[in-house]
């Protein structure tokens, strides 16, 4: 079946500590998009992130797409960077419709 | 640019009652979203459009309609609201077809059903 799956679930950290988020993806599901939503609930796009690596920032991910996993990598965290982190994708490659994982749900303490 | 805006921001509803949620985006782009979010829980596609007058289900359609008579405007309708339905709806919109293109997201409705 389509599958997003992420880890872990929920991760608490101090400030200046750096963390990696991990999502698995089945075979159907292709051009995964990182997604961080904050405390007031606001959705903002990341990364849109198919294969390779990208950087800004403080924030970076890679996706090994012919191993199905992708990766966010947070160096320094700051206590803004806390909320939930999402991965989605599509089902196969013309897909419209983003499949969401459960989220990482990030803490941030100072 | 405002980018995507929902109303209302908040609402609660009785069990049998109807509304409307808006959603609308400056930014000219063809496809737009409608997804709920259930607590813990991922976002899941209720509808989406790909231009003015194309609609087409998502993953869970039971119990909301939707029309797209402008670029901008794609507002989503509830008709005999359910408990079930009590969620954070967020609207989205993109240039391109969602997978290969960046969705950009309104700020939500959090809707009750009582």
């Amino acid at each position: 079946g389509i599958q997003v799956e992420q880890s872990p679930p929920d991760l608490i950290l101090q400030e200046g500590a750096n963390s990696t988020l991990r999502c698995n993806f089945s075979d159907s599901v292709n051009n995964l998009q990182w997604f961080h939503q904050n405390p007031w609930g606001q959705l903002i796009n990341l990364f849109y992130i198919p294969s390779g690596t990208k950087q800004n920032g403080r924030l970076s991910a890679t996706t090994v797409a012919t191993e199905r996993y992708s990766l966010l990598y947070i160096s320094s965290s700051q206590t803004t960077d806390s909320g939930v982190y999402f991965c989605a994708g599509v089902e196969d490659q013309a897909g419209t419709a983003l499949i969401f994982g459960k989220g990482t749900t990030l803490s941030v303490s100072s | 640019n405002a980018g995507v805006t929902q109303t209302p921001k908040f609402r609660i509803l009785k069990i049998g009652q109807s509304m409307t949620l808006q959603c609308a985006q400056d930014m000219n782009h063809n496809y737009m979203y409608w997804y709920r979010q259930d607590p813990g829980m991922g976002l899941k596609l209720i509808y989406y459009s790909v231009g003015a007058g194309i609609t087409d289900k998502g993953e869970v359609p039971n119990g909301y309609n939707v029309s797209r008579s402008t670029t901008e405007d794609f507002p989503l309708r509830l008709e005999l609201a359910a408990p079930s339905q009590t969620s954070v709806y967020f609207c989205a919109s993109s240039r391109g077809t969602g997978g290969a293109d960046t969705q950009y997201f309104g700020p939500g409705t959090r809707l009750t059903v009582l």
